[in-house]
């Protein structure tokens, strides 16, 4: 079965720092390009970053740039983002996806930045 | 604000057609494949449309993408309870380097 399982999410003050991983199974993960997308309680979706399937060329939505690092270690199937300086608005369920025409998302893993 | 249009809401009755549109510009849409995602409460999103016409394997062709300049659609024919969900558009910007979303549609069946 493919399938990819988001951890790491948790409350975090202003300012705090998390890292979230994704454990991919079912498909060779080392031959996909990964995303993650995140979606706010009740609002849309916005895709955050994407990674190539060597981890050699990255792209970063503008609100996220310099903040969150993503990359992925195809020996253990698992693709991360590390987010630093974390603000109230980088609050949301944050989604490792398969972006492809047989496209894969996890179940999502929340995180919420309050103080 | 997002970079790609939808209307909020949708509606329609069992049977009708439905036509949800999404509307970007020429470094998204204008130059580059669509896709529409369904998503029901509660759950990820789901692909229904790639490639701006194409349907992956299991979605009925009720479903079905189409592109003009720099608007795309979705139609959805035979409408049915079970369509009633969240739909979004997707595509490549290049001027932003990265994947953008429309905001987003609430699908109503009456």
């Amino acid at each position: 079965e493919v399938r990819l399982v988001e951890s790491g999410g948790g409350l975090v003050q202003p300012g705090g720092s998390l890292t979230l991983s994704c454990a991919a199974s079912g498909f060779t993960f080392s031959s996909y390009w990964m995303h993650w997308v995140r979606q706010t309680p009740g609002k849309g979706l916005e895709w955050v970053s994407r990674i190539n399937v060597d981890g050699s060329g990255t792209n970063y939505a503008d609100s996220v740039k310099g903040r969150f690092t993503i990359s992925r270690d195809n020996a253990k199937n698992t693709l991360y983002l590390q987010m630093s300086s974390l603000r109230d608005e980088d609050s949301a369920v944050y989604y490792c996806a398969r972006l492809s025409w047989d496209d894969v998302w996890g179940q999502g893993t929340t995180v919420t930045v309050s103080s | 604000q997002s970079v790609l249009t939808q209307p909020p809401t949708a509606s329609g009755t069992p049977g009708q057609r439905v036509a949800i549109s999404c509307s970007g510009s020429s470094s998204n849409i204008g130059s580059k494949y669509v896709y529409w995602y369904r998503q029901f409460p509660g759950t990820a999103p789901k692909l229904l449309i790639h490639s701006t016409n194409q349907r992956p394997s299991g979605v009925p062709d009720r479903f079905s993408g189409s592109k003009s300049g720099t608007s795309a659609s979705l139609a959805i024919s035979g409408l049915r309870f079970e369509d009633e969900a969240d739909y979004y558009c997707a595509a490549w910007d290049d001027n932003l380097t990265g994947w953008v979303f429309g905001g987003g549609t609430k699908l109503t069946v009456l």
